[in-house]
């Protein structure tokens, strides 16, 4: 059984940073693309992030870019996500999700994770 | 980046009743290798987005055979033959062949 288990969320001020984990399980964690979605409270879902198979190809949404840090470590079954200068806006829950195939484009998300919330205030 | 854009944004349909949602792309979601990247995902009350339908009509395991999907191209319509109570949530549409992946609005279907 596919299990994605979220972590890292919490309340953080303005301007600081949180890092994200997403522990992977139940498939060959290194065969598969994986990426981050974010879901605003009360909103829609808002791709984040993705990582290719082999850290080779890596995408971020415009809104994060430059702040944002995604990675994996494939001998640890985790996928991570190190966001800086955070900002009231990236409030959101946090979804891992798991890659139909080992590209970030070409494919969709057939597995998710439960979410970790990430809340920006001070 | 490719624009999603789903109709209606609500639905309220008798148990036993047929439902339908429409989702249109922006640009052609068809590829060069022949498949079509588009999606569909349903969010359960207090749940994470669970996939239901991939490259347009192709059912994910353990969907029920109620649900069915179809399009080519830019337009795209998710079908539920007969409505369960156990269907409602926020069904999205998402594009898959370009990065950004981009979602639709969202249609919030309830039980009457």
């Amino acid at each position: 059984e596919v299990q994605l288990v979220e972590s890292g969320g919490g309340l953080v001020q303005p301007g600081r940073s949180l890092r994200l984990s997403c522990a992977a399980s139940g498939f060959t964690f290194d065969d598969y693309a994986m990426h981050w979605v974010r879901q605003a409270p009360g909103k829609g879902l808002e791709w984040v992030s993705g990582i290719s198979w082999n850290s080779g190809s890596i995408g971020y949404a415009d809104s994060v870019k430059g702040r944002f840090t995604i990675s994996r470590d494939n001998a640890k079954n985790s996928l991570y996500l190190q966001m800086n200068s955070l900002r009231a806006e990236d409030t959101a829950l946090y979804y891992c999700a798991k890659a139909e195939g080992g590209v970030i484009a070409n494919a969709g998300f057939d597995y998710w994770g439960q979410g970790t919330l990430v809340t920006v205030s001070s | 980046d490719i624009v999603m854009t789903q109709t209606p944004l609500s639905l309220s349909v008798t148990p036993g009743q047929p439902a339908s949602i429409s989702c249109k792309s922006s640009q052609s979601l068809l590829h060069s290798d022949g498949k079509t990247y588009l999606y569909w995902y349903l969010q359960k009350p207090g749940q994470s987005p669970q996939l239901l339908i991939y490259e347009v009509s192709s059912r994910f395991s353990g969907v029920p055979d109620r649900f069915s999907g179809s399009g080519s191209g830019t337009d795209f319509t998710l079908k539920i033959s007969r409505v369960e109570a156990e269907d409602v949530g926020v069904y999205y549409c998402m594009q898959g062949i370009h990065l950004p992946p981009t979602f639709g609005q969202g249609t919030k279907l309830e039980i009457k």
